[in-house]
Order: structure tokens, then C-alpha cells, then sequence
């Protein structure tokens, strides 16, 4: 599975965009990218995955470069629930197959 | 539908103590995945099953861990005997086999503190 290198913490505001950047330089042909959220005490939850281009959901967007050795999470209008921990994985088709969790971004957002 | 479903949600127990998890996936989901989440390591994967079949344990810490699948809507986890170095969060998740998104859904996870 591809390395992911990703920020260790950030900080945001209530009604700000939030973007938290992956990096996945060795990221094969046929892997996928996804984006997982965990909150405390909770289990990580599902939040968008893609392959190329960008992706949108009702919960956030998903930029990837023409090159796709990194991606982009966008979260709009944050709030204080927003506050969690972002993980990046990319692999084939995670779903089937075991992920991978690296040490994640934990966001903190601020009233 | 419930979600996948652990017990028990805490467990508190001495080390030596033999310590049994359980799981429920979410029905009609043909893989049930162990995680392990600490401090220190993060969240690891124990084991994942395909169709009640163990088809990777590399992550399995040592022969005190082991896991079965004796049916489609149930899993265990078992730690014989535990040891303080054992306290962590255990997570379980499932994913169906097709789907045009394959995520997996997790657990609400179960506290372990082995004293």
C-alpha cells in the first residue's frame, strides 16, 4: 500500500473552509484514495473516496491532481463538530481489503 | 440497520485473565475486519475475514490473540491470557463485497484495560 504523509494538526474557526492536504508519491495506478473521520471514542467513519479529478459529497470535496501523488480534503463552513481526526488512505479498492491507518490530521476547531 | 455492533463496549479485567470480543457486522457484508487503536501505534489491523474465512493475520500481535468467525453474522476475539500491554480500543468493521463506493463501517470499538 502506498505511504500517505499528511499533517499532523491543524486549527480552524467556526464558518471556515478547512483543506487538509495528502501526500502519496508512490501511489500505484489502480489505487483508490479515501478519507476517514474519527471522532472521540468513536470508530473512524467513512467520508468520500476517489480516483482522479475532484469528487463532492454532502459532506466534503475531494481534489486530486492530474499526477494524483497528492489529494486534497476539503470540509466548507466548519463547525465545532467538525472537530476529529482526518485519515488519508489510498490503496485498491479499500473497501475489500485491510486499510492501512497512518497517524491521521487531527483537527481542532474553534468557536 | 444497526451498524456493526461490539460487546462488550468496556471491559476491565486483570492481567492473566482471559478476555473474549464480539462482534456483529452488518448483514449481507462478506468481510469483518480487527483493528486495534492505542496512543502509540494508532489504529493497526488484527485480522480480516472473507466470507467467515481468515484471509490475512499478519497482524495478529502473538499467539495470546485469536480470532473465529463461526458464521456470517458473527466474530471473537480472544486474548489468552491478557497482559497489561493489551489495553486498547478494539475496533470491528464489515464491508460488502460490491458497492460503488467500498467502505467499511466500524464499530462503536471496545475499551480494554488489562491491569
Amino acid at each position: 500500500l502506498a505511504k500517505t504523509t499528511q499533517p499532523i494538526s491543524m486549527d480552524s474557526y467556526e464558518g471556515q473552509e478547512v483543506n487538509i492536504t495528502c501526500s502519496h508519491n508512490n501511489i500505484a495506478t489502480n489505487d483508490y484514495i479515501t478519507w476517514y473521520q474519527q471522532f472521540p471514542s468513536q470508530g473512524p467513519r467513512f467520508i468520500i473516496q476517489g480516483y482522479k479529478t475532484k469528487v463532492t459529497n454532502e459532506v466534503a470535496s475531494l481534489f486530486i491532481p492530474a499526477d494524483r501523488k497528492s489529494s486534497t480534503l476539503s470540509l466548507p463552513r466548519v463547525s465545532l463538530s467538525d472537530t476529529a481526526v482526518y485519515y488519508c488512505l489510498v490503496g485498491k479498492r479499500p473497501g475489500r481489503r485491510a486499510l492501512t491507518f497512518g497517524s491521521g490530521t487531527r483537527l481542532q476547531v474553534q468557536p | 440497520d444497526a451498524g456493526v455492533i461490539q460487546s462488550p463496549r468496556h471491559e476491565v479485567t486483570e492481567m492473566g485473565q482471559e478476555v473474549t470480543l464480539r462482534c456483529k457486522p452488518i448483514s449481507g457484508h462478506d468481510y469483518l475486519f480487527w483493528y486495534r487503536q492505542t496512543m502509540m501505534r494508532g489504529l493497526e489491523l488484527l485480522i480480516y475475514f472473507n466470507n467467515n474465512v481468515p484471509i490475512d493475520d499478519s497482524g495478529m500481535p502473538e499467539d495470546r490473540f485469536s480470532a473465529k468467525m463461526p458464521n456470517a453474522s458473527f466474530s471473537t476475539l480472544k486474548i489468552q491470557p491478557s497482559e497489561p500491554r493489551d489495553s486498547a480500543v478494539y475496533f470491528c468493521a464489515s464491508s460488502p463485497e460490491t458497492g460503488s463506493q467500498e467502505t467499511q463501517y466500524f464499530g462503536p470499538g471496545t475499551r480494554l484495560l488489562v491491569l
